[in-house]
């Protein structure tokens, strides 16, 4: 079990550029989740997978955002035109199904991706 | 709507001091209960959880939570603070019956003092 990981862990962009964040989370998790967390707030839920299936999406992921996960393994997180008030921390977390099903409850979180759009 | 508040963003104790943190839940059926700590700079490590069963739920690092339904709570205690637990703690929940959107609250710094 090495974790969730995140790349890249920092990203600085110019607002109109496209940026794409990848996750890989803990192998035997079949659940992959992407949210964003700004400063001084808690993290707001953007979408979910089930396998390469994506179960469900917030109204807070614009047209611009899209998020792919083509094997069921890794994801990608893709902002298309970067606007300042993307810049935030974008978070990946895993969970798996478990046995007797709570375990899809419990979700591990990567590092992070902070996004800086000047 | 389906909501977790946490009261007070920043909670300042002594060392050796209780540590007690609140969180409330607005729900409209049966939540899963869950405290989060983040570092500076680090993704969330998930402290405790709260599915069924017993009420009182026991984490990492000395840490316990209760969940009281007739409350809508489920506060963060630990009875001794140590400097090492200086964070940020997030109250999170499976709310509505989602199974996949956690419901963070706005977090709660803790400063630890010498």
């Amino acid at each position: 079990d090495t974790g969730v990981s995140q790349n890249p862990r920092h990203k600085i962009t110019k607002r109109g550029q496209n940026v794409t964040f990848r996750c890989d989370p803990i192998s035997e998790h079949n659940r992959l989740y992407w949210y964003r967390q700004t400063l001084g707030q808690g993290p707001e839920f953007l979408t979910y997978f089930q396998n390469e299936a994506q179960l469900e999406k917030s109204r807070l992921l614009s047209d611009r955002f899209s998020a792919e996960r083509p094997k069921g393994s890794f994801s990608t997180l893709e902002i298309q035109r970067t606007e300042q008030g993307d810049s935030a921390m974008y978070l990946c977390a895993s969970s798996d199904k478990g046995v007797g099903g709570l375990a899809i409850y419990e979700q591990y979180f990567g590092p992070g991706t902070r996004l800086t759009v000047t | 709507a389906q909501s977790v508040t946490q009261l007070g963003s920043h909670v300042s104790v002594s060392e050796g001091a209780l540590v007690l943190l609140r969180c409330n839940y607005s729900s409209s059926v049966p939540p899963y209960l869950f405290w989060y700590v983040q570092y500076p700079n680090q993704g969330l490590q998930l402290l405790l959880k709260y599915t069924t069963g017993a009420t009182l739920v026991k984490g990492i690092n000395g840490f316990e939570a209760e969940f009281k339904k007739s409350e809508t709570s489920f506060h963060l205690t630990k009875p001794s603070a140590h400097m090492s637990d200086a964070a940020e703690y997030f109250c999170a929940g499976h709310l509505g019956g989602s199974q996949g959107n956690l419901i963070f609250g706005k977090g709660t710094k803790l400063s630890v003092k010498p």
